[in-house]
């Protein structure tokens, strides 16, 4: 059971080149997250998906863009990469849609380290 | 909305001494709240959660948390630290975002060192 697989594990971009982030999580469950770590702040959730075809913005959503493909599988863009989003990416995934707080165990993937020069 | 707040950014132990991680949250009504683990360059891995049953909460590697309500906090505890433990701890509350569904709201981490 692979859990949650994120894709690629390391990118180096140059200002305004864009990629995308790939995660894939095969637990059937309903959420899907995107969050960046930056030392000293905590892991910020950038955008959300409470169930296949609806998506949210979260904390910090300005600059990506996100699609939740089907179940399985919710990718973040960099349309234009900059600098300030050098970060370490992680996806997760929950087994609650909407509703009330969580009461179960959210799953991350191993991290996606980008740097942007 | 909700918070969570981390004391500590830096606790120091000596092997075999105990381990306490504070941390205090906000919450507008009954929070889940939740300790994660991140070992240096890997993933984040749930240590406990407490979801409004018992407010002492054991989990993974003999941690265990206490919910206290009247002092909004879910501090970490560990009765003999081990070199193993060395790592960054995250608090998170889960938050009802927007009025609409759930998401995690994280402290900013405690990163734990033990000496030998």
């Amino acid at each position: 059971n692979a859990g949650v697989t994120q894709t690629p594990k390391f990118q180096v971009l140059k200002t305004g080149q864009s990629m995308t982030l790939q995660c894939a999580q095969d637990m059937n469950h309903n959420s899907m997250y995107w969050y960046r770590q930056d030392p000293g702040m905590g892991l910020r959730l950038i955008y959300y998906s409470a169930s296949e075809g609806t998506t949210d913005k979260g904390e910090v959503p300005n600059g990506y863009n996100v699609s939740r493909l089907n179940k399985r599988e919710f990718s973040l863009r960099l349309e234009s990469a900059a600098p300030s989003q050098t970060s370490v990416y992680f996806c997760a995934s929950s087994v609650e849609g909407t509703g009330g707080p969580m009461n179960t165990e959210a799953f991350f993937g191993q991290g996606t380290r980008l740097t942007v020069v | 909305a909700q918070s969570v707040t981390q004391l500590d950014s830096h606790v120091s132990v000596s092997e075999g001494t105990p381990v306490l991680l504070r941390c205090n949250y906000s919450s507008s009504y009954s929070p889940s709240l939740f300790w994660y683990v991140q070992h240096p360059n890997k993933g984040l891995q749930l240590l406990l959660k407490y979801t409004s049953a018992a407010t002492l909460v054991k989990g993974i590697n003999g941690f265990e948390a206490e919910f206290k309500k009247s002092e909004t906090s879910f501090h970490l505890t560990k009765p003999s630290a081990h070199m193993s433990d060395a790592a960054e701890y995250f608090c998170v509350v889960s938050d009802r975002y927007g009025g609409a569904t759930n998401k995690l709201i994280f402290g900013t981490g405690t990163l734990l060192a033990v000496q030998p």
